[in-house]
């Protein structure tokens, strides 16, 4: 069935570092791609998203693109910020299906 | 936005008790809403689709009689944890399907903050 990888956490960074989150899928077709993120207390918000190939997904600085031929989904962010800190989820689902299969998350914690 | 809230946040209760979890569509109606659970450091498992005014579809090897799910009103899914045992601890999550594309995108899902359920 399908599945999404992500890279374990937790993650730890400075205030204005690189951040790459690795997410790797396995599905057949072509499924739609996404990120969510779930701040301290809150329900997971959707960060951004691509539905095709080499479609870029953007969002408050965020970054990810859809690479079919390696079937990753990195989620990128040039400087981050303390409010950054929250856990991160890849996603996909299928054609116009409405489940979404879920990597098991990476918590990010950015110090000041 | 949309807003998702969950009801419960935290229980806790004595094996062999039922336990109710609402989820609630704060400001848009939402026909279907789906049921989650997270075991640590997992990833979120769908548990059930439910649908206003018909049965909830669940997925394979969950136990439908073990978790009821009723979607009575275009606002508002419960989920029951009947007869929980131990191994029912979990952290329950909700998400409603916004089908007016409202949040800026046509069935985007909103997710309710969890609860986290333990059974003692």
């Amino acid at each position: 069935g399908d599945s999404v990888t992500q890279m374990e956490g937790p993650v730890t960074l400075s205030e204005e570092a690189f951040l790459t989150i690795n997410c790797t899928y396995t599905a057949t077709g072509y499924p739609s791609l996404f990120w969510y993120v779930q701040y301290p207390g809150e329900g997971l918000q959707l960060l951004l998203k691509a539905t095709k190939a080499d479609d870029k997904g953007s969002n408050k600085g965020f970054e990810a693109t859809y690479r079919k031929e390696t079937t990753s989904f990195h989620l990128e962010k040039g400087s981050v910020q303390v409010s950054d800190s929250a856990v991160y989820f890849c996603a996909l689902s299928q054609g116009g299906s409405e489940k979404l299969v879920f990597g098991k998350g990476t918590k990010l914690t950015v110090n000041p | 936005g949309a807003v998702v809230s969950q009801h419960p946040s935290r229980v806790i209760c004595k094996s062999g008790t039922s336990v109710k979890i609402e989820c609630r569509s704060l400001d848009f109606q939402a026909t279907t809403m789906f049921w989650y659970r997270q075991f640590p450091k997992q990833s979120l498992m769908l548990m059930a689709t439910s649908n206003e005014g018909s049965k909830a579809t669940y997925e394979q090897g969950v136990e439908k009689d073990k978790f009821l799910i009723n979607h009575a009103s275009l606002t508002l899914s419960t989920l029951t944890v009947t007869s929980a045992h131990p191994e029912d601890s979990s952290f329950y999550i909700c998400s409603a399907r916004d089908p007016s594309g409202a949040g800026g995108l046509v069935n985007e899902q909103f997710f309710g903050p969890g609860t986290r359920l333990t059974v003692l």
